[in-house]
C-alpha cells in the first residue's frame, strides 16, 4: 500500500524567490515517484518522475526534485519562481516492478506567485 | 495525433438518470485508468484496465461500472448517477514500452443534481 502527504495545500512565493514544494510518502515496495502540475481547468501535466537511478530528477520549466529514501521524501524546487509556475501541484507514488502501477495522490499544493 | 480525448467536457444530470464517459487514446498504450477529482482531495482511483478485456477496482469504485472492448476505448458508466458523484473526471493512459508515467485527459465536469 501506498501513501503521499504534501505539506501544505496553499504555498506564496515572490516572483524571483526560491520555490519548494514538500512531498513524503510511504510504500512497502521500491516506490516509483511524480510530480504533476494542474493549471486552471485542465488535465495533469508530468512535470518530473523518479524510477531508478540518479536521485536527483530534472523536469521541466527548470523544476527538480530529490529521492531521499532515508527521508521517504521527493520535494519539488525550483530555484526562482516565474508568474506562469501558479498552479496546482500534485505529488504521487506507485511501486515499481510488475503489477497495474496504479497512482496514489496527495492532496494537492496550489502554488501562488506574487508579483 | 490526439493523444488521450474525453468526451463529453461537460455534462449536467439530474439524480437517478444514467450516462457513460469515453475515453479514447491514440498512442497504442496498455492500461488505462478513470480517477475523480474533487476539492482537496487530490485524484482517486476508480477503475482502471491494463488490456483490452480486462478491468479491475480502484479505491473509489461504488456506483460506477466500466468497460475496456477496444485497446484504444476505456468507458465509464454511471447507472443511477448521485449528487455525490458530482466531480471532475480524468481518464490517463500508460506506455509499458516507453515507461514515462501516466498521460492525462483533459477531464470531464460532471454536475449532478
Amino acid at each position: 500500500a501506498q501513501s503521499v502527504t504534501q505539506l501544505g495545500s496553499h504555498v506564496s512565493v515572490s516572483e524571483g524567490a526560491l520555490v519548494l514544494l514538500r512531498c513524503n510518502y510511504s510504500s512497502s515496495v521500491p516506490p516509483y515517484l511524480f510530480w504533476y502540475v494542474q493549471y486552471p481547468n485542465q488535465g495533469l501535466q508530468l512535470l518530473l518522475k523518479y524510477t531508478t537511478g540518479a536521485t536527483l530528477v530534472k523536469g521541466i520549466n527548470g523544476f527538480e526534485a530529490e529521492f531521499k529514501k532515508s527521508e521517504t521524501s521527493f520535494h519539488l524546487t525550483k530555484p526562482s519562481a516565474h508568474m506562469s509556475d501558479a498552479a496546482e501541484y500534485f505529488c504521487a507514488v506507485t511501486g515499481s516492478g510488475a503489477g497495474s502501477y496504479q497512482l496514489t495522490f496527495g492532496k494537492g499544493t496550489k502554488l501562488s506567485v506574487i508579483p | 495525433n490526439a493523444g488521450v480525448t474525453q468526451t463529453p467536457k461537460f455534462r449536467v444530470l439530474k439524480t437517478g438518470q444514467s450516462m457513460t464517459l469515453l475515453c479514447a487514446q491514440d498512442m497504442n498504450h496498455e492500461y488505462m485508468y478513470w480517477y475523480r477529482q474533487d476539492p482537496g482531495m487530490g485524484l482517486r482511483l476508480i477503475h482502471y484496465s491494463v488490456g483490452e478485456g480486462t478491468t479491475a477496482k480502484g479505491e473509489v469504485p461504488d456506483g460506477y461500472n466500466v468497460s475496456r472492448l477496444k485497446k484504444q476505448n476505456f468507458l465509464l458508466g454511471l447507472e443511477s448517477a448521485a449528487p455525490s458523484q458530482t466531480s471532475v473526471y480524468f481518464c490517463a493512459t500508460l506506455g509499458l514500452t516507453n515507461f514515462i508515467g501516466q498521460f492525462f485527459g483533459p477531464g470531464t465536469r460532471l454536475t449532478v443534481l
